[in-house]
């Protein structure tokens, strides 16, 4: 079955830390590269940090950068996100995703079913 | 804050033509492709178009994408009930080396 399945969310303190991971299933992962995005209750969404197929390359919203650490292990089939300092704002939904093969790196073709991170006192 | 700038909603009549405008910059729009999600009601975003005007396979040709210059519009045509859904356009930006999104479109069938 072809599915991307997010884990790992909850409440959490400010400042604290929580690491997410989305498991991937019925499609070859060490040739995608993926995605974290997030939507907050309400809101609209929001872009959070990208992995090439290979894990050469990452990138990160500036919201996030030098908090956030986004990692992949081809041998689990799994994308993780470390989440540290955390703040109130990056509570949301946290959906992983795949960039469509052969497209521009901003087309996803598969997400996930999100995972809720609440981050509050 | 959004880079690329969405009308916040947009509305039509069972049957309508309705298009849904997305503006960005040359760093974001002018020079990487543009893509269309849709969101439902409780459920997780689905590609609708990639690489500015193609639809993925199951994707109803009433869904059509197009960009010029800096802007990019998606165009729903024969619009139906199910149409009704959350919009939004993203692009990656060179100048940001990162991924925009839109602010996103609601969409109200009538």
């Amino acid at each position: 079955q072809v599915q991307l399945v997010e884990s790992g969310g909850g409440v959490v303190q400010p400042g604290g830390s929580l690491r997410l991971s989305c498991a991937a299933s019925g499609f070859i992962f060490s040739s995608s590269g993926m995605h974290w995005v997030r939507q907050a209750p309400g809101k609209g969404l929001d872009w959070v940090a990208f992995i090439r197929y290979d894990g050469s390359n990452t990138y990160y919203a500036v919201s996030v950068k030098g908090r956030f650490t986004v990692s992949r292990d081809d041998s689990k089939n799994t994308l993780d996100l470390q989440m540290n300092s955390l703040r109130s704002e990056d509570t949301a939904v946290y959906y992983c995703a795949r960039v469509l093969p052969r497209a521009q790196v901003s087309a996803f073709d598969m997400w996930g079913q999100g995972t809720m991170v609440t981050v509050s006192s | 804050q959004s880079m690329l700038t969405q009308p916040p909603s947009a509305s039509g009549t069972p049957g309508q033509r309705v298009t849904i405008s997305c503006s960005g910059s040359n760093s974001n729009i002018g020079s990487n492709t543009v893509n269309w999600y849709q969101e439902l009601p409780g459920t997780a975003p689905k590609l609708l178009i990639h690489s500015n005007n193609q639809r993925p396979l199951g994707v109803p040709d009433r869904f059509s994408g197009s960009k010029s210059g800096t802007s990019a519009s998606l165009a729903i045509s024969g619009l139906q009930s199910e149409d009704e859904a959350d919009y939004y356009c993203a692009a990656w930006d060179g100048s940001l080396n990162g991924l925009v999104f839109g602010g996103g479109t609601k969409l109200t069938v009538l």
